[in-house]
């Protein structure tokens, strides 16, 4: 059974840089995408970005300037950096799977099935 | 981007009756190349993440029960829950996974009447 767990500072302070990890087990990293979401309490999903194993990215033209994502196909693991960071990134950060598959020679995304159970990022001084 | 619009944004119902969520895209999911509409719809309760319960508009995933069912094709999509149980009691999101940034509708809450 795939389980992804993510992980990381619960506190960051505003202008800082936010880094999660997100490790994999039951399962290998290769061969997906890893998408990073994020709630804000009471409100609803954001895409970030996604990272495939072979370390191309794809992230939200609104957060471009401020992500990056990286992936460790030794540890199992994905990682996020928000940088300068304000009280608006406060949220659960969560990371998923997402399948792809070739249509007519193009790759397309799959549904996301499994996701980590999420970590709470405040922004606090 | 495409924007994907939920209606309603709460809908209380009695235990049994029937629900009906509706999703509007504002760009068409549907890929000619397979006919398939790029379109999942996830089941979220307090403190746990997104459950996926719907794909390519109307397969169900694995293990969901066959109450939840969804429909629709290009830019209207629908979900439907035939007989409303307990548990059944979270918000519920579409989205699109067809074209990046990927995009989530706001959620319709679920409630008991």
């Amino acid at each position: 059974q795939v389980r992804l767990q993510e992980s990381g500072p619960g506190l960051v302070k505003p202008s800082e840089t936010l880094s999660l990890t997100c490790t994999v087990s039951g399962g290998s990293v290769n061969n997906y995408y890893w998408s990073w979401i994020r709630q804000p309490p009471g409100t609803g999903l954001e895409w970030i970005g996604y990272i495939f194993s072979s370390g191309n990215t794809d992230y939200n033209p609104s957060l471009r300037s401020r992500v990056t994502m990286s992936v460790d196909t030794s540890k199992n693991q994905v990682s996020l950096k928000l940088s300068s960071v304000t009280a608006a990134d406060a949220a659960v950060y969560y990371c998923a799977r997402v399948p792809v598959e070739k249509v007519r020679g193009l790759t397309m995304l799959r549904e996301a099935s499994y996701w980590g159970q999420g970590t709470l990022v405040t922004v606090s001084s | 981007d495409i924007v994907m619009t939920q209606s309603p944004d709460s809908l209380p119902v009695s235990l049994g009756e029937r629900v009906t969520i509706n999703c509007k895209s504002s760009h068409s999911v549907l890929y000619s190349s397979n006919n398939k509409n790029y379109v999942a719809w996830y089941q979220q309760k307090p403190g746990q993440p997104p459950k996926l319960l719907i794909y390519w508009a109307s397969t169900r995933e694995s293990g969901v029960p066959a109450r939840f069912s969804g429909s629709g094709s290009g830019t209207d999509f629908s979900l439907t829950i035939s007989s409303l149980q307990a548990e059944d009691v979270a918000i519920y999101f579409c989205h699109q996974y067809f074209i990046t940034p990927l995009t989530f509708g706001g959620g319709t809450r679920v409630e008991i009447k």
